[in-house]
């Protein structure tokens, strides 16, 4: 099993729908992370997690909310989806030092298209 | 505020020459990591080299070697002898210090590198 898993992988939905993106990892790590990536801007980062009891904006958390229910999983809610969130998505962890190579591990991404 | 700036939107190469992605970055913080990733086409994000800021010497990892120029702000990834499977979206990112520890993850716009046979 991947250390870091995202469902679904692929996702349509319509405009004014909610919808769920989770995100489950077994690294043991206490801080993940919710990032979408758009053609030509790179992966921007929505919400972010230390631990159960802290969680923080990104640079662009408008019209998405997140809710860290363990250590282990971390979702991200579209309340009222609309189509410029049409993105890949992307969980990832880290561990406290977060450097080298063990520092951040990415799920393999959630597409969602919004129509 | 922390920037990650590549200037690069897409590149091409010949198969077995070298090619250097640029990466520029913008920090006050002094304690400072810096990151290159690979995307394939498959979408998943694959960890290539990691640079520290008080690391004394350039980080290498097989074929892939980062050029850091500390007074310059700059982090290049190197790869040499180009192959088939490097074509692939690049980014170049770098962590970001809170609560004085590593924290989040800022990103680049992103380099495509077109390898050719």
């Amino acid at each position: 099993d991947a250390d870091v898993t995202q469902t679904p992988r692929n996702r349509i939905t319509k405009t004014g729908k909610r919808i769920m993106l989770e995100c489950s990892q077994t690294k043991g790590h206490d801080r993940m992370y919710w990032y979408r990536q758009d053609p030509g801007l790179g992966l921007r980062l929505i919400y972010y997690s230390f631990d159960v009891k802290d969680i923080n904006k990104g640079e662009i958390s408008d019209g998405y909310s997140v809710s860290r229910q363990a250590q282990a999983k971390f979702s991200l809610s579209l309340e009222s989806a609309i189509p410029n969130q049409t993105a890949l998505y992307f969980c990832a962890t880290s561990d406290l030092d977060s450097s080298g190579t063990y520092g951040y591990t990415f799920g393999s991404g959630t597409r969602l298209t919004v129509v | 505020a922390q920037k990650i700036t590549q200037t690069q939107p897409g590149m091409f190469v010949q198969e077995k020459e070298a090619v250097t992605l640029d990466c520029t970055y913008d920090t006050s913080d002094p304690s400072y990591g810096l990151f290159w990733y690979k995307q394939p086409s498959s979408g998943e994000m694959i960890f290539l080299i990691y640079q520290g800021s008080y690391d004394q010497q350039n980080a290498t990892e097989g074929r892939y070697s980062l050029n850091f120029q500390k007074a310059r702000k700059s982090a290049n990834l190197v790869i040499s002898a180009s192959q088939l499977g490097d074509s692939a979206m690049y980014f170049c990112a770098m962590r970001e210090v809170v609560y004085n520890q590593g924290g989040k993850l800022i990103f680049g716009q992103g380099t495509e590198l077109s390898v050719k046979p």
